[in-house]
């Protein structure tokens, strides 16, 4: 399978604790995003790399929240002190470098339950 | 300010039929919009786009139709079948924003009835 890949695919934790995400995007794509989407609603943005340069973050990224492309390649996503409400799925994305286009090629999430 | 929204949050139809699924959105100036369609466990995967120069753009069984006039797009399905059963969501970068920063829309649930 060459599509954007996720781990963990389900997280249950408790308040309090932190958990990290790992995004490993197609591997031709230089561009990788993270999107968070809640129950009933669409995703929301959350983040962009180009490469391994962060250029923009939502103001929904907290500062518990840290994603990292430290080489990139792959991406992980790390909350601390997790909060009830960060119960979501956490979607990433890659597209191309070139062009300007809205195709993302989403992963299949990884779900996060806080207890 | 902008915003995308769904006319209906679901929609049932008969395998074989069309189906259309509508969107509005509420600022004048968006000139790029995308098809989005999640099913269920998945992620969301790219159907169609369509910029503001053109009316209609036409894909495999599906219809994009924008009248910029009343602000209104819709997607069109031709010959429903039961994999097309699934989330569909409109989407538009934000305003100012590169093409990768959407904003969804909330999404209409699309049930095929065998």
């Amino acid at each position: 399978d060459t599509g954007v890949s996720q781990d963990p695919r389900h997280k249950i934790t408790k308040r309090g604790q932190n958990v990290t995400f790992r995004c490993d995007p197609i591997s031709e794509h230089n561009r990788l995003y993270w999107y968070r989407q809640t129950l009933g609603q669409g995703p929301e943005f959350l983040t962009y790399f180009q490469n391994e340069a962060q250029l923009e973050k939502s103001r929904l990224l907290s500062d518990r929240f840290s994603a990292e492309r430290p080489k990139g390649s792959f991406s992980t996503l790390e909350i601390q002190r997790t909060e009830q409400g960060d119960s979501a799925m956490y979607l990433c994305a890659s597209s191309r470098g070139q062009g300007n286009t809205g195709e993302l090629f989403f992963g299949e999430g990884s779900r996060l339950t806080v207890l | 300010g902008e915003s995308v929204g769904l006319h209906l949050p679901t929609l049932s139809v008969q395998e074989g039929d069309n189906s259309i699924i509508n969107c509005a959105y509420s600022n004048s100036a968006s000139d790029y919009f995308i098809w989005y369609k999640q099913e269920s466990g998945k992620g969301p995967q790219f159907i169609i786009d369509i910029r503001s120069n053109m009316d209609k753009r036409q894909g495999q069984r599906v219809t994009v139709l924008l009248n910029k006039t009343v602000k209104h797009l819709s997607l069109q399905i031709a010959a429903t079948q039961p994999g097309d059963s699934a989330v569909y969501f409109c989407a538009e970068p934000h305003s100012g924003g590169s093409n990768y920063k959407l904003t969804f829309g909330k999404g209409t649930l699309l049930t095929v009835n065998p």
